[in-house]
């Protein structure tokens, strides 16, 4: 079965530090990857996905197939970026969603 | 903040009661989803309806039941039968099914006293 594991609960870094929130995933075909934050008191949405290719808010997260791992990556750290991340994978059209179970950044001044 | 709504915000049943959650957009999404959430586990799908009049099990779909007899409209049932129903709801929506982006709603916190 599908399966997205993300080993931090809880991550904490000081503002301007780097930051690398690390998911991976199992699935053997070509799986698509998301990563979704939740600000606090806002509703869960999306943050990018790989087949996008962006940069949102300075983050960014490259598939590697090979290590089956999408980890979010920052260079500098804001105060604003603490929040709830989850990471999702979809394996396509007519299948469902598999979410991990999350890590909380946490960006102290 | 439009577009995906759920109300109502916090519910309170008795155990044995069945509780009904609202979820409605005006997305025009033809895909809608009923996630749960709780502490260190994530999201777990509940049930998603890609079409009108159509949905299907997700991985947690026991003492749960849904309906889709509009495309606005993806109301969840949380029955008796439900081992542990207190936690908390969300809906989302998409304009196609997966992998098409999701948007949420704000959720529901249901407490079964």
């Amino acid at each position: 079965a599908q399966r997205v594991t993300q080993p931090e609960k809880l991550l904490s870094v000081f503002k301007g530090a780097p930051v690398e929130l690390k998911c991976n995933y199992s699935y053997s075909g070509s799986p698509e990857l998301f990563w979704y934050v939740q600000y606090s008191r806002q509703r869960l949405q999306l943050l990018l996905r790989h087949i996008s290719r962006e940069s949102i808010k300075g983050f960014t997260a490259d598939l590697n197939k090979g290590e089956t791992s999408f980890h979010l990556k920052k260079p500098f750290a804001q105060e604003e970026d603490s929040a709830m991340y989850y990471c999702a994978l979809s394996i396509g059209h007519g299948q469902n969603f598999v979410f991990g179970p999350g890590t909380r950044l946490s960006v102290l001044p | 903040d439009g577009g995906i709504t759920q109300s109502p915000k916090y519910l309170f049943r008795k155990e044995g009661q069945n509780v009904t959650l609202s979820c409605e957009q005006n997305l025009n999404h033809d895909a809608m989803y009923w996630y749960r959430q709780d502490p260190g586990q994530g999201l777990r799908l509940i049930y998603y309806s890609q079409i009108v009049n159509d949905f299907q099990k997700g991985d947690i779909a026991e003492g749960y039941s849904v309906s889709r007899e509009k495309k606005e409209s993806f109301p969840l049932t949380v029955t008796s039968a439900q081992k542990n129903p207190t936690a908390f709801y969300l809906c989302a929506s998409s304009p196609g099914g997966p992998p098409d982006t999701q948007y949420f709603g704000p959720g529901t916190r249901l407490t079964v006293l």
